[in-house]
């Protein structure tokens, strides 16, 4: 079965510090590949999107992510984090029949 | 504005009871998702629909049901079979292999 694995349930850094939360994903030659970000009791908002071309993606909020196929990985990176950026951070493939699947989620605490 | 529209934001079933979250969108999209989160298991989708008067199960599909008698509206119903109601759920719907979420109904058992 089709699966996304976030290795990191709590990652916390100090405001300034580069940022990159892991994501690895299990099916499909050319997956279609998504990062979510939540802030707590809200829903989720689109960061980026990897389809296909360039696997270094630039998204909203300063955020990119890099597709390596040979790593089955979709991790996301910021140079440096902002207070705001505290969140809860949820990657995603899509799963045929036009599903998503979601990571459990990262949850990303920012030190002052 | 346009976007989706989950109503109530807090709700509170009791032992045996149906309860029915909202979901209503103004973005003219076909396809709308209901997602389950729960603390640590990230989304996991419970139906979805592609077009109206249409629906499929999605992962967790046991207690609950839906209909889609209008473009703008999926209402889901939480029913007295589902013994572990109590989780946030997200309503969604698709353009373009994107998702445009609600702001969520947090669903508590009294």
């Amino acid at each position: 079965a089709q699966s996304v694995t976030q290795p990191d349930i709590h990652i916390t850094v100090s405001e300034g510090a580069s940022l990159e939360l892991r994501c690895n994903y299990s099916y499909g030659a050319t997956p279609y590949l998504f990062w979510y970000v939540q802030s707590p009791g809200q829903g989720l908002q689109l960061l980026l999107k990897y389809f296909s071309g360039d696997t270094l993606v630039q998204g909203i909020k300063g955020f990119e992510a890099e597709f390596k196929r040979s790593q089955s990985s979709f991790n996301l990176r910021k140079p440096s984090v902002h207070w705001s950026d505290a969140a809860e951070y949820f990657c995603a493939q899509s799963g045929g029949y036009n599903k998503l699947i979601f990571g459990a989620g990262t949850r990303l605490a920012v030190h002052p | 504005d346009g976007g989706i529209t989950q109503s109530p934001k807090y709700l509170f079933r009791k032992e045996g009871q149906n309860v029915t979250l909202s979901c209503e969108q103004n973005l003219n999209h076909d396809a709308m998702y209901w997602y389950r989160q729960d603390p640590g298991q990230g989304l996991r989708l419970i139906y979805y629909s592609q077009i109206v008067n249409d629906f499929q199960k999605g992962d967790i599909a046991e207690g609950y049901s839906v209909s889609r008698e209008k473009k703008e509206s999926f209402p889901l119903t939480v029913t007295s079979a589902q013994k572990n109601p109590t989780a946030f759920y997200l309503c969604a719907s698709r353009f373009n292999e994107k998702l445009f979420f609600g702001s969520g109904t947090q669903l508590s058992v009294l």
